[in-house]
């Protein structure tokens, strides 16, 4: 079993729409979690932390289920700027430093 | 403020030619790493740095060997190139959690 893992997608959705994406981890004792966004050909950047009581940042929401090991991005009002891969990336069983980067799902927001 | 910076961008090798990446970071972070990307994958780490003078392994260091003499510098070392090693090579620091990444290194072995 991979420990990130995520629906590639793609997700094809029509401006102004919302899209939410889940993903899955492993590693139960696990603390850190995050969204990155990488653009094609492009290098991952962080979207936001996602924290125990949710959060939100903007148009984006953020989840944690620690019961049920998985996080989820919620995006609201779609853009066609959100297009891209987006990353699910938890730390490493092993150490808070090393980060396990899932596969990523993409994302197409059409007019 | 130029975050985390890569030479080269692009390279073309042939097979067992050697090379060196070099990666720059200019926000004092103590972690550095280096990743590689390949189609349809997600990053893989390759080697990893938690300060000044020390390395180690990460998920596929084969065919790579890293130095990491001054702390805002990550160099990667392929000693002698394989059409596998045709990828996406990204460095990244971090302070304590988040991860920021550099723009990249497109590189095929031919």
């Amino acid at each position: 079993r991979k420990e990130v893992e995520q629906d590639p997608g793609p997700f094809n959705v029509p401006e102004g729409a919302t899209v939410a994406f889940n993903c899955t981890y492993s590693n139960s004792a696990s603390q850190s979690f995050f969204w990155y966004r990488q653009d094609c050909r492009k290098e991952p950047k962080l979207l936001m932390s996602v924290y125990s009581s949710g959060n939100e940042d903007g148009r984006f929401t953020a989840q944690l289920n620690r019961a049920s090991q998985y996080i989820s991005l919620l995006i609201r009002d779609s853009k066609l700027s959100d297009s891209a891969t987006y990353l699910c990336v938890v730390n490493s069983m092993d150490s808070s430093y090393k980060l396990i980067f899932g596969s990523g799902t993409r994302l197409l927001v059409r007019p | 403020n130029a975050g985390v910076t890569q030479t080269p961008k692009f390279r073309v090798l042939k097979t067992g030619q050697s090379m060196t990446l070099l990666c720059a970071q200019d926000m004092n972070h103590e972690y550095m790493y280096w990743y590689r990307q390949d189609p349809g994958m997600g990053l893989r780490l390759i080697h990893y740095s938690v300060g000044e003078g020390t390395t180690a392994k990460g998920e596929v260091p084969d065919g790579y060997n890293v130095s990491r003499l001054k702390k805002q510098n990550f160099l990667l070392g392929l000693e002698s190139a394989a059409p596998s090693q045709t990828s996406v090579y990204f460095c990244a620091s971090s302070g304590i959690y988040e991860q920021y990444f550099g723009p990249g290194t497109r590189l095929t072995v031919t």
